[in-house]
């Protein structure tokens, strides 16, 4: 069974930079899984920020990117604010039609 | 502008099925599927699968095989989500999602989400 792993929490101090990781239990994560992240804050849908590995989506801020680290996909938030507390899923497309989740990151700005 | 408009809050019984609708504008429904993710409380988001605007073809996760079922309208521009046999660990908030128009493999539209809360 794939499953996809993330850091069930992560701190970060404000104004300075978190690296959020989405790894698969068996294998590398590599452009070819089409990577993409969400944000998500209580009672919300989702928010889509990352695509195809490295794209932001429209009209999220440039301190937000996307990247390959080694064998996982990676999310950087540089200059983190208050507001970017939060929770963060990465979806990695496995092909044949279906799409994964990870178990999602508790982002902590302090 | 893409909009996804889904049903509002229900309480089921166990055993019993849930049915969630997904109303959709803004874009020529048979052109895309759409997508449905489901989130426990104070869980993660698990995607459970799709279904063909145009054509109805679906494609469901292992997890729930069997269980669900997904279905459309495309009269009326709406897709709909069925699981049976409800047991208290379905109790979520069920979500719909769809594609962007590029093709690209990631959810850029979602509703706002539907709370099913499965109790005796």
């Amino acid at each position: 069974q794939t499953v996809v792993t993330q850091e069930p929490s992560f701190s970060v101090s404000p104004g300075g930079t978190a690296t959020l990781t989405c790894g698969l239990n068996s294998g590398s994560v590599s452009t070819s899984y089409s990577p993409s992240w969400y944000q998500q804050t209580p009672g919300q849908a989702p928010r889509t920020l990352i695509y195809n590995t490295n794209s932001r989506s429209s009209g999220v801020p440039d301190r937000f990117s996307g990247s390959i680290l080694g064998n996982k996909a990676a999310l950087t938030i540089t200059g983190a604010q208050a507001d970017d507390e939060s929770d963060y899923y990465c979806v990695l497309y496995m092909g044949s039609g279906i799409w994964v989740f990870g178990g999602g990151t508790k982002l902590t700005v302090l | 502008q893409v909009q996804l408009v889904q049903s509002g809050a229900e309480v089921k019984k166990p055993g019993a099925s849930l049915k969630v609708s997904c109303k959709a504008s803004g874009y020529t429904f048979s052109s895309y599927a759409i997508h449905w993710v489901r989130q426990a409380p104070g869980q993660r988001l698990e995607w459970m699968g799709w279904i063909n605007g145009g054509n109805g073809n679906t494609k469901s996760s292992q997890e729930f095989q069997g269980r669900v079922t997904f279905t459309r309208d495309t009269s009326a521009s709406t897709a709909y989500v069925e699981l049976s046999s409800l047991r208290s660990e379905d109790t979520a908030v069920y979500y719909c999602a769809r594609r962007d128009s590029s093709g690209s493999q990631y959810f850029e539209y979602w509703g706002q989400g539907s709370l099913v809360t499965v109790s005796s």
